[in-house]
């Protein structure tokens, strides 16, 4: 079946570090992939996505390629903010509508001033 | 816009007690889901919902129920409130076409059985 594994959190760093979450995936076929975050107290909100190999997708300053020969969806952000803080979940869809997520088991991310 | 809305945000159950979580959206979205989050663990989908009156099992549905009457709502029922029950849920519903299509999520419902 479909899997996503993320790296172990938490993740702490000083403000303007550089941000790699990792997350890897198995899944048959060509899934969509995505990035969710979940700030305190707030639903998941959608980040970025990618629905095909090589594709890119990006969203306030944090960007994560597809990568199928790796198997890999990681996310970069070249500068977190304190307003970064929140946890975040890679997940993936066998269907490019987005529905029936797999989720990964999120990573908490805490930015420090 | 209020998206999507969940009710209650805490409830402290005791064990066999039996309650509904509340969830409507007003985004007229066909799609509606049901996930629980454990703590360290990813979002596992409970119940999911094509459109009104249609009503599917997720990867753990044991213990719960669902109804989808109306596009608007889709309530969570637990019968029966077991410890292993304990969770955040949230409800979310699909919307967008095509490259702009998403998941909006409520707010979430923090469970606990005692």
């Amino acid at each position: 079946g479909n899997s996503v594994t993320q790296m172990e959190g938490p993740v702490t760093l000083s403000e303007e570090a550089f941000l790699t979450i990792n997350c890897t995936y198995t899944a048959t076929g060509y899934p969509s992939l995505f990035w969710y975050v979940q700030y305190p107290g707030e639903g998941l909100q959608l980040l970025l996505k990618a629905t095909k190999a090589d594709d890119k997708g990006s969203n306030k300053g944090f960007e994560a390629t597809y990568r199928k020969e790796t198997t890999s969806f990681h996310l970069e952000k070249g500068s977190v903010q304190v307003s970064d803080s929140a946890v975040y979940f890679c997940a993936l869809a066998k269907e490019t509508s987005g529905s029936r997520l797999t989720f990964g088991e999120g990573t908490q991310l805490t930015v420090n001033p | 816009n209020a998206g999507v809305t969940q009710t209650p945000k805490f409830r402290i159950l005791k064990i066999g007690q039996s309650m509904t979580l509340q969830c409507t959206q007003d985004m007229n979205h066909n799609y509606m889901y049901w996930y629980r989050q454990d703590p360290g663990m990813g979002l596992k989908l409970i119940y999911y919902s094509v459109g009104a009156g249609i009503t599917d099992k997720g990867e753990v549905p044991n213990g719960y129920n669902v109804s989808r009457s109306t596009t608007e709502d889709f309530p969570l029922r637990l019968e029966l409130a077991a410890p292993s029950q304990t969770s955040v849920y949230f409800c979310a519903s699909r919307g967008g076409t095509g490259v702009n299509e998403k998941l909006f999520f409520g707010s979430g419902t923090q469970l606990s059985v005692l």
